[in-house]
């Protein structure tokens, strides 16, 4: 069984920096992308970027680019996003998923994560 | 702004069918019979229900259906249930440089 573990809702001040994780198991790790997806409060999804563990190919949204970090850890099957000086407007639930299927598309998720809140406030 | 566009809502009453409309460009929806749909329920993570435009994964019932005409896909629920209340949201392959998009959902209310 596919399955992808978030880390725990997260309180922070603007300025500091964060990862949360997500942790894979029941499939081939590295032979998959797995991308992030944010949701704001009472809004929409909204593509982040992905990355294929493999060979750490990382794409990001135009949106997105440069304000967040994608990485993975092949030897703990770990998923990262990250931020290196949060603002306030970084307030959202962040959702890790993968897509174990036949589409080739980058927006095809048929498994997700749990999903992290992620607040920030002075 | 959303890249592609759906209604904010629409509703139907129970056993009605009502179809969902994600209109695009020709860069994202238009160019690529790569659309995926979601379904949400508050406080959850999304759900798959159709991808690659009119494709089901197993254990999705047969009354969700994907279409596609030029730059607008469309989801229709058939038999409307109860259950189907939910936020919809649409997804496309958008080429090499922006990637995917979501639309910005559209919330069916069962009446």
């Amino acid at each position: 069984e596919v399955q992808l573990v978030q880390s725990g809702a997260e309180v922070n001040k603007p300025g500091e920096s964060l990862k949360i994780s997500c942790k894979s198991s029941g499939y081939s790790f590295n032979s998959y992308w797995i991308g992030w997806v944010r949701q704001m409060p009472g809004k929409g999804l909204e593509w982040m970027g992905i990355i294929y563990p493999g060979d750490s190919d990382t794409r990001y949204s135009p949106s997105f680019q440069g304000q967040v970090t994608i990485s993975a850890d092949k030897s703990i099957r770990t998923a990262y996003l990250q931020w290196s000086s949060l603002v306030a407007s970084d307030t959202a639930v962040y959702y890790c998923a993968m897509g174990l299927g036949a589409s080739g598309s980058l927006g095809y998720f048929d498994h997700w994560g749990q999903g992290t809140l992620v607040t920030v406030s002075s | 702004q959303s890249a592609l566009t759906q209604p904010r809502s629409v509703s139907g009453s129970p056993g009605q069918s009502v179809t969902i409309s994600c209109t695009g460009t020709g860069s994202d929806v238009g160019a690529y019979n790569y659309v995926t749909w979601y379904q949400q329920n508050p406080g959850n993570a999304p759900k798959l229900i159709i991808y690659d435009v009119n494709k089901r994964p197993s254990g999705v019932p047969d009354r969700f259906s994907g279409s596609k005409s030029g730059n607008t896909a469309s989801l229709t629920i058939s038999g409307l249930q109860a259950e189907d209340e939910a936020d919809y949201y649409c997804c496309s392959y958008a080429g090499t440089y922006t990637l995917a998009v979501f639309g910005g959902g559209t919330k069916v209310t069962v009446l």
